[in-house]
């Protein structure tokens, strides 16, 4: 089926190194995040979420950091797994979602 | 685990053609929402619905509807679908965040409709 993000930024990564995904939020008010993982033709997926109060939280093989201060948004995947592969993209909060246009994650054997 | 169902993976209709999509929640979900999802355009809010019956514009409803007659389940309409209707619509649900209308917490998806219209 035709692709989520054809013009989607690109992260290649090798099976087993770490990955970073970021993403800048336009929102000084937002006050809840999330991550979402998208695979070719399926819905998005619930990876992660942090509230504006905290700056870390980590969750299986997941680490999402928040820095208010530049308005920014990062989700770090140990041990990179073929399975990670999809879009990957962040959603703030304020009194709705918006979403980010998302990072396509390639991992490499 | 939230589960969000759709009624249709794929569905090709004509213009002109009136266009359902059906979508359910089985986690008592007060807040429901239609998107659809364009390349290079992310996620695009159609409606939502934060209880029975209630539904509000998102950023893009001209040339959609919507209903809520209950609670689990919300539909999306396509009075007369036109080719640039043709997309990928995803239902998503979240509980409703502190009891405030309209503001929810996380919102789960369900597998998506991709819907083309000749």
């Amino acid at each position: 089926g035709e692709s989520v993000g054809l013009h989607l930024p690109t992260l290649s990564v090798q099976e087993g190194d770490n990955s970073i995904i970021n993403c800048a939020y336009s929102n000084s008010a937002s006050d809840y995040f999330i991550w979402y993982k998208q695979e070719s033709g399926k819905g998005p997926q619930f990876i992660i979420d942090i509230r504006s109060n905290m700056d870390k939280r980590q969750g299986q093989r997941v680490t999402v950091l928040l820095n208010k201060t530049v308005k920014h948004l990062s989700l770090q995947i140990a041990a990179t797994q073929p399975g990670d592969s999809a879009v990957y993209f962040c959603a703030e909060n304020t009194d709705k979602l918006i979403f980010g246009t998302g990072t396509r994650l390639q991992v490499f054997p | 685990d939230v589960k969000v169902t759709q009624s249709s993976r794929y569905l090709v209709k004509r213009t002109g053609e009136k266009v359902f999509l059906e979508c359910v929640q089985d986690m008592d979900h007060e807040n429901m929402f239609w998107y659809r999802q364009d390349p290079g355009l992310g996620l695009r809010l159609i409606y939502f619905s934060y209880d029975v019956k209630m539904k509000e514009k998102g950023d893009i409803p001209e040339g959609y509807s919507v209903s809520r007659e209950k609670k689990e389940r919300f539909s999306l309409i396509l009075e007369s679908a036109s080719t640039n209707q043709t997309s990928m619509y995803l239902c998503a649900s979240s509980k409703r965040a502190g009891g405030l209308a309209g503001v929810g917490d996380t919102q789960y998806f369900g597998p998506g409709t991709r819907l083309t219209v000749l």
